[in-house]
């Protein structure tokens, strides 16, 4: 029974293109956050989301939007993809600021 | 500048010896660190914790070890196991950042059989 679920698993897609990652939880938790894992597999806060209201931003291009419709979805939609955007993104939930964070399975995307 | 540090890119031990995984950090304002364990194709996993009050945390095979005046943690293995074979993350994080993690690079163990 997966906890943190990230869809797509892998996306393929050209420079410009417009795509989204959909993260659910179902852990019951009220924070959930995205993470970039760069190509020197540092793992970056990108967003964090308390009940629905965003608590972290950091500086991440703004064609990055992160919408969260209800507290157990946090998805990320990117606009005019880049090369630079190719990574692997983690979607992450925790029940609490600051408490354990568990991760999802993690998404990667590859732009041609 | 990456506040926190994972010099070793690889280490590999032999089963049943001891893995002795290393980081280092920049931020004295951190005060609470973490470990996580990662497989391929699967995310990162919750190990082990450390509050900054103290400077050793026990959790059956796995140890972390809490230096402050050197900056430095590391997480102890024993005896290690073949299923041990992970990528392993340090993280750190400081009060009043709304508690946001900072990761290092990983350190990818592999525990030879």
């Amino acid at each position: 029974d997966t906890a943190v679920s990230q869809t797509p698993k892998y996306l393929v897609t050209q420079m410009g293109n417009d795509k989204s990652i959909k993260c659910e939880q179902n852990l019951g938790h009220d924070t959930m956050y995205w993470y970039k894992q760069d190509s020197k597999k540092f793992l970056k806060i990108m967003f964090s989301y308390n009940n629905k209201e965003l608590i972290i931003n950091e500086t991440v291009p703004n064609r990055f939007s992160p919408k969260s419709p209800d507290k157990a979805h946090l998805n990320l939609h990117i606009n005019s993809l880049e090369l630079g955007d190719s990574a692997v993104y983690f979607c992450a939930s925790s029940q609490g600021v600051g408490q354990q964070q568990f991760f999802g399975p993690g998404t990667r995307l590859t732009v041609l | 500048d990456q506040q926190v540090k994972q010099n070793s890119p690889s280490l590999s031990v032999q089963e049943g010896r001891i893995s002795i995984l290393n980081c280092d950090y920049t931020n004295s304002m951190f005060d609470y660190f973490l470990w996580y364990k990662k497989y391929p194709a699967e995310g990162p996993t919750f190990l082990i914790s450390i509050s900054s009050i103290k400077d050793k945390n026990e959790d059956g095979r796995f140890t972390v070890f809490l230096n402050k005046s050197a900056k430095h943690l590391s997480l102890h293995i024993v005896p290690s196991q073949p299923g041990d074979s992970a990528v392993y993350f340090c993280a750190a994080s400081e009060y009043g950042s709304a508690r946001q993690l900072t990761f290092g690079s990983g350190t990818q163990l592999t525990v030879l059989p």
